[in-house]
C-alpha cells in the first residue's frame, strides 16, 4: 500500500511569514500533484510535477519534486490570509484518476 | 461551463440503510472517479467509471457500488451503512481513464450515519 505522509499536520502563522510543507513516501510516483481544499469545497489542483528534481512556481508558491520522485515540498513566501486552507499532495503511479492522497496540512494565516 | 455537480450536498442516514449519491461531470469529461474523505484526512479512491463500466477499484468493500449512465453522469451506492461510512464523498471527472487529464472535483456530499 502506497502512503504519502505530510508534515506538519497543522500550521498557524501570521501574514507575511514563509512556510514549507513536506510530502514524503517510500514509494516512487510517476507524478505528484498539489491541491488546496477550502471548507465546504472539493480539492482544487494547484500544480503537477512530473520530473525528478523539477521545480515549479505559481506566484508566491514554489513546488519541488524530489530527485527520486518519492517526495515533494511546497514553499509559500509571504503568506496571506487567502492562502488559508487544507493542502493535499497526491501521487499518481498508474492512471491520473487513481490518486493516492497525503494526510493533508491545514494552514491558517492570520492578520 | 458547468463544473462537477454533486447531489445532495448533505445527507443523514441511519445504520443499516442504503444511500445513493449523484454526480454530473464537467462538460466534455467522460470519466468519473469517486473518493471518500473522512474528517481530517485526505481523500481515498473508491472506484472509477468509464464507458459505463467500473475500470479501477480501491480498497473498499462490495457494499460500495456504482453506475455510470450514457450521459457520463454517475451514481455511488452504499448498502448496509456503518457509522464509519460517515464522510465527505467527492466525485471527480476527467477526460479519459488513463490519460494525464487533470481531475476536477465537485464540492462533495457530506454523509452522516447515525
Amino acid at each position: 500500500t502506497q502512503l504519502l505522509e505530510q508534515s506538519p499536520q497543522f500550521l498557524s502563522i501570521q501574514e507575511g511569514e514563509n512556510l514549507t510543507v513536506y510530502c514524503n513516501s517510500s514509494s516512487v510516483f510517476s507524478s505528484l500533484q498539489w491541491y488546496r481544499q477550502e471548507p465546504g469545497e472539493g480539492p482544487v489542483l494547484l500544480v503537477t510535477v512530473v520530473t525528478g528534481g523539477e521545480v515549479k512556481k505559481l506566484k508566491r508558491l514554489t513546488f519541488q519534486f524530489g530527485d527520486a520522485r518519492k517526495d515533494s515540498s511546497l514553499h509559500i513566501t509571504a503568506a496571506q490570509p487567502g492562502d488559508t486552507g487544507l493542502y493535499l499532495c497526491a501521487g499518481e503511479s498508474g492512471t491520473a484518476s487513481k490518486l493516492t492522497f497525503g494526510t493533508g496540512t491545514r494552514l491558517q494565516v492570520t492578520l | 461551463d458547468a463544473g462537477v455537480t454533486q447531489s445532495p450536498t448533505h445527507l443523514i442516514k441511519t445504520r443499516g440503510q442504503q444511500v445513493t449519491l449523484r454526480c454530473s461531470p464537467k462538460s466534455g469529461h467522460d470519466t468519473v472517479s469517486w473518493y471518500q474523505q473522512a474528517l481530517g484526512q485526505g481523500p481515498q479512491f473508491i472506484f472509477q467509471y468509464y464507458e459505463e463500466e467500473e475500470r479501477q477499484r480501491g480498497n473498499f468493500p462490495d457494499r460500495f457500488s456504482g453506475h455510470q449512465f450514457p450521459n457520463y453522469s454517475s451514481e455511488l451506492n452504499v448498502n448496509a451503512l456503518l457509522l464509519g461510512d460517515s464522510a465527505l464523498y467527492l466525485c471527480a471527472s476527467s477526460f479519459g481513464p488513463g490519460t494525464n487529464s487533470p481531475l476536477h472535483f465537485g464540492n462533495g456530499t457530506r454523509l452522516t450515519v447515525t
